[in-house]
């Protein structure tokens, strides 16, 4: 299994752009969630989906991010209008929820750099 | 908000030395689990602890929990320079939302 694709990998924008951010969870897998790693914040959940749904999107910051999951194999996450405090790096991780259970262990991506000069 | 808090922050030995890194947290949990993250990686789940749980193992890893502290330890036995990385607790509540604390950075010298 390839694991959680993300892309790109680094992506440097000046401030006002869209940035677009692209997952591919592991198959088989039907929650996927959105973080964000800074140096003064940490790891922090942005929002998750579970069988394309999205759950809980109380850790994103502001309107100008959203996400989307149009199918169980892609999703995406986009900033617009980009501004430098959003320079971070962004993961994603899946991971299979079973039915009524509390999910375990989720298998992250290899996240995506973002500068936004 | 982080619901866990690391303690050390950073933590130096050297090869074939124990390192210990604890994890506290706030509220009621379901389980917790231990990952690691390598410079310019993504995460990587070590361990499962659940609530009724009070140690495990996986190899050199060693994990406890005190629910009563509301605390977790994980010890690496035998540490070796490949063990160099950042090492994060992580708890789930209710949902399979994880809440990751704030880290352990772990230098091993050879």
């Amino acid at each position: 299994d390839a694991g959680v694709i993300q892309s790109p990998r680094h992506e440097v924008t000046e401030m006002g752009q869209e940035v677009t951010l692209r997952c591919k969870p592991i198959s088989g897998h039907n929650s996927l969630f959105w973080y964000r790693q800074t140096m003064m914040r940490g790891l922090e959940l942005l929002i998750y989906f579970n069988n394309n749904v999205p759950i809980d999107d109380s850790g994103m910051p502001e309107d100008r991010f959203s996400a989307k999951m149009p199918n169980a194999s892609f999703s995406t996450l986009k900033i617009q209008p980009s501004e430098p405090r959003d320079s971070a790096v962004y993961f994603c991780a899946s991971s299979s929820l079973l039915q009524g259970k509390v999910k375990e262990t989720q298998y992250f991506g290899p996240g995506t750099r973002l500068l936004v000069l | 908000s982080q619901q866990g808090e690391e303690d050390p922050q950073a933590l130096s030995i050297q090869e074939g030395e124990n390192a210990t890194m604890n994890c506290s947290y706030k509220t009621s949990i379901n389980n917790l689990q231990w990952y690691r993250q390598n410079s310019g990686r993504g995460l990587v789940h070590l361990i499962l602890i659940r609530s009724n749980e009070r140690e495990k193992h996986s190899g050199r890893l060693r994990v406890t929990l005190d629910t009563s502290k509301k605390s977790s330890s994980l010890l690496i036995t035998a540490s070796r320079a490949a063990d160099t990385a950042s090492y994060f607790c992580a708890t789930v509540f209710i949902t399979d939302k994880l809440i990751f604390g704030t880290g352990t950075r772990l230098q091993v010298f050879p």
